[in-house]
């Protein structure tokens, strides 16, 4: 079983729908990021979140610890919200393990 | 702005070359790292630094090596490229839980 797993792994959407990608995880950690990716492009840390919710414009990220997982929603979704989206996570004193990542594809 | 700065996007190189990827962090972290990312395997770890002059080896170090003469520096050698180490790399430095990734290097190698 991985360490990390993401859903969906691919995801196509309308412009103005609404997104959630879903993170699980099976080591214990502290803390959790998402991260973003655009085609050809570096990777841009979206949140760091180690309990409840936090918002960043139209992006919001939650948590929950004891359930092991977290979610990514994006509301009002845009086509420049295409990326890939990982969710990574630090278990305890380590490196990171990232999840294999949710290709999001938002139509005009 | 908190940076790291990897000193190519792009670069082709010939089979049996010796290739350095240069990445540089402007936050006095101390730990960095070198990723590669390739499709259906997402990102890989290759070699981490913790302090200066300090190395360890990741999952997949084989043709590759780092070196770490300054705490702001993290190079990645490739002893001698082969068409198998086409792919994306990616730097990153981090201080506790915060981590902060570089733009990507796109190394062909033909």
């Amino acid at each position: 079983k991985n360490e990390v797993e993401q859903s969906p792994q691919n995801l196509t959407a309308q412009e103005g729908e609404f997104i959630t990608i879903n993170c699980s995880y099976s080591v214990g950690i502290s803390a959790l990021h998402w991260l973003q990716q655009h085609p050809g492009g570096g990777i841009v840390s979206l949140f760091m979140l180690s309990s409840g919710k936090k918002k960043h414009g139209r992006l919001i990220a939650t948590i929950n610890i004891q359930e092991k997982h977290s979610s990514l929603h994006i509301t009002a979704s845009h086509p420049r919200d295409s990326a890939v989206y990982i969710c990574a996570v630090p278990p305890y004193g380590q490196n990171f393990v990232f999840g294999p990542g949710t290709r999001l594809s938002v139509l005009p | 702005d908190v940076k790291v700065t990897q000193s190519s996007r792009y670069l082709v190189k010939r089979t049996g070359e010796k290739v350095f990827l240069e990445c540089v962090q402007d936050m006095d972290h101390e730990n960095m790292f070198w990723y590669r990312q390739d499709p259906g395997l997402g990102l890989r770890l290759i070699y981490f630094s913790y302090d200066v002059k300090m190395k360890e080896k990741g999952d997949i170090p084989e043709g590759y090596s780092v070196s770490r003469e300054k705490k702001e520096r993290f190079s990645l050698i490739l002893e001698s490229a082969s068409t198998n180490q086409t792919s994306m790399y990616l730097c990153a430095s981090r201080q506790d839980l915060r981590a902060f990734f570089g733009q990507g290097t796109r190394l062909t190698v033909v």
